[in-house]
């Protein structure tokens, strides 16, 4: 079972260039969601989509942009990138009820020069 | 608002030593909680979960136990093992998918 799939898994990029993270889940989930994760600011939510056709900006979605064509498939695109964009991105998943559990992917480190 | 505190680490304990990892939640209503683990390199992963007050998670020999009244939800392990290091997020969610709100992270390192 390969839950969470990311691509790239590492990146360098200059400064204005257009950069998509791909992000594939094979558990059929409604919900998935991308965050960054930067060195003592824990996790924030970038964008998000409750289903297939719909998605919504969470807490630092600036510079950010997403598209959920299918169940399985969430990319993120940077249409410009900035070096403030530098940080780790994890994808993640989960069925959209109350308690279900968050499936992670292994990330992808993005570093704009 | 809605919100998740957990203590600030850098936390440093020996082998076999006991555990605590302080989180409180401010919430509307009542949301599911849950702690996650991150080794390093890697995502993060459930550790363990309590979707109603008084409920115990409890996984690889943690616990924690969903406390309404002091809206707490304390990490705790009795004898921690090198391979315990790692940074654990408490989490919470309520009744829109989108609301998912993590704790800031509390490092651990674990000294043989």
């Amino acid at each position: 079972i390969a839950g969470i799939t990311q691509a790239p898994t590492s990146q360098i990029l200059a400064a204005g260039r257009r950069m998509t993270l791909r992000c594939t889940q094979d558990m059929r989930h409604n919900a998935m969601y991308w965050y960054r994760q930067d060195l003592g600011l824990g996790l924030r939510l970038i964008h998000y989509s409750n289903t297939a056709g719909t998605t919504g900006k969470g807490e630092v979605p600036d510079g950010y942009s997403v598209s959920r064509a299918n169940t399985d498939d969430f990319p993120l695109t940077l249409a410009s990138a900035v070096p403030s964009q530098t940080s780790v991105y994890f994808c993640a998943s989960r069925t959209g009820t109350n308690t279900g559990e968050l499936f992670f992917g292994e990330g992808s480190r993005l570093t704009v020069l | 608002g809605n919100s998740v505190t957990q203590m600030e680490g850098p936390v440093t304990l020996s082998e076999e030593a006991f555990l605590t990892i302080n989180c409180t939640y401010t919430a509307t209503g009542y949301p599911s909680l849950f702690w996650y683990v991150q080794y390093p390199g890697e995502g993060l992963q459930l550790l363990l979960k309590a979707t109603k007050a008084d409920d115990k998670g409890s996984n690889k020999g943690f616990e924690a136990t969903y406390r309404k009244e002091t809206t707490s939800f304390h990490l705790e392990k009795g004898s921690v093992q090198v391979s315990d290091s790692a940074v654990y997020f408490c989490a919470l969610t309520y009744s829109s998918a989108s609301k998912i709100i993590f704790g800031s992270g509390t490092r651990l390192s674990i000294r043989p």
